[in-house]
């Protein structure tokens, strides 16, 4: 069992619809959350960092962390075209010095 | 601010021949650096990280070196490339006892 778990998609909304996206692990030392886009041949880009548990909110970004149940959420309201990119998430235990990542939701907003 | 460079953009090197990957980062000192390899359609597979220079590890046996012969410069090497080590390489960075971690434009790297 990979420590996290993400659905790679692709995921097709239709724009100015909410997106939902998701990630499970397992191990329960993880306290820092992380939420990357990558569009098609760049590096990926910091969207949303939380630690522990709660909700923070950025713009149309919404970061959910569940520690209880040991999943992540990442919400885009009012999802554009230019929202369309893989969004991987990312997380590590304290003092440790490498991410886990995992695989990448591909994202695809209509017009 | 913090920017990181990455070069080349783009690369096409035959097997069995040298490869040299360069990475620095500006406006921060003391980074931990990362050299990651992202295969067609894959995740992020960790292939070096440095606390510091002359400390690096190796995350995955390979065919693939890294140097940091300055604080804010990473190199990733190899004498003698394979098909396998075609792929989007990337460099990424994080201050000291941070998480999160910046990323570079990557290289993505074919191997004819």
């Amino acid at each position: 069992q990979k420590e996290v778990e993400q659905d790679p998609g692709p995921l097709s909304v239709p724009e100015g619809a909410i997106v939902s996206l998701n990630c499970t692990y397992s191990n329960s030392a993880f306290q820092y959350f992380m939420w990357y886009r990558q569009y098609s041949r760049k590096g990926p880009e910091l969207l949303m960092y939380t630690y522990s548990s709660g909700n923070k909110e950025d713009g149309r970004f919404t970061a959910q962390v569940d520690k209880s149940s040991k999943y992540i959420s990442l919400f885009i309201r009012d999802s554009q075209p230019s929202d369309s990119a893989t969004y991987l998430c990312a997380m590590s235990r304290t003092g440790f010095q490498k991410l886990v990542f995992g695989t990448g939701t591909r994202l695809l907003v209509s017009p | 601010s913090q920017t990181i460079h990455q070069w080349p953009a783009t690369l096409v090197q035959p097997v069995g021949s040298p490869l040299s990957l360069e990475c620095t980062v500006e406006g921060t000192s003391n980074p931990n650096l990362y050299w990651y390899r992202q295969a067609a359609g894959r995740g992020l597979q960790l292939l070096f990280y440095s606390i510091g220079i002359d400390q690096i590890s190796s995350e995955v046996p390979q065919n693939l070196s890294a140097s940091r012969p300055q604080d804010r410069q990473f190199i990733l090497s190899s004498k003698k490339l394979l098909l396998s080590d075609s792929g989007f390489y990337l460099c990424a960075w994080t201050g000291t006892g941070g998480s999160e971690q910046y990323f570079g434009p990557g290289t993505r790297l074919t191997v004819t």
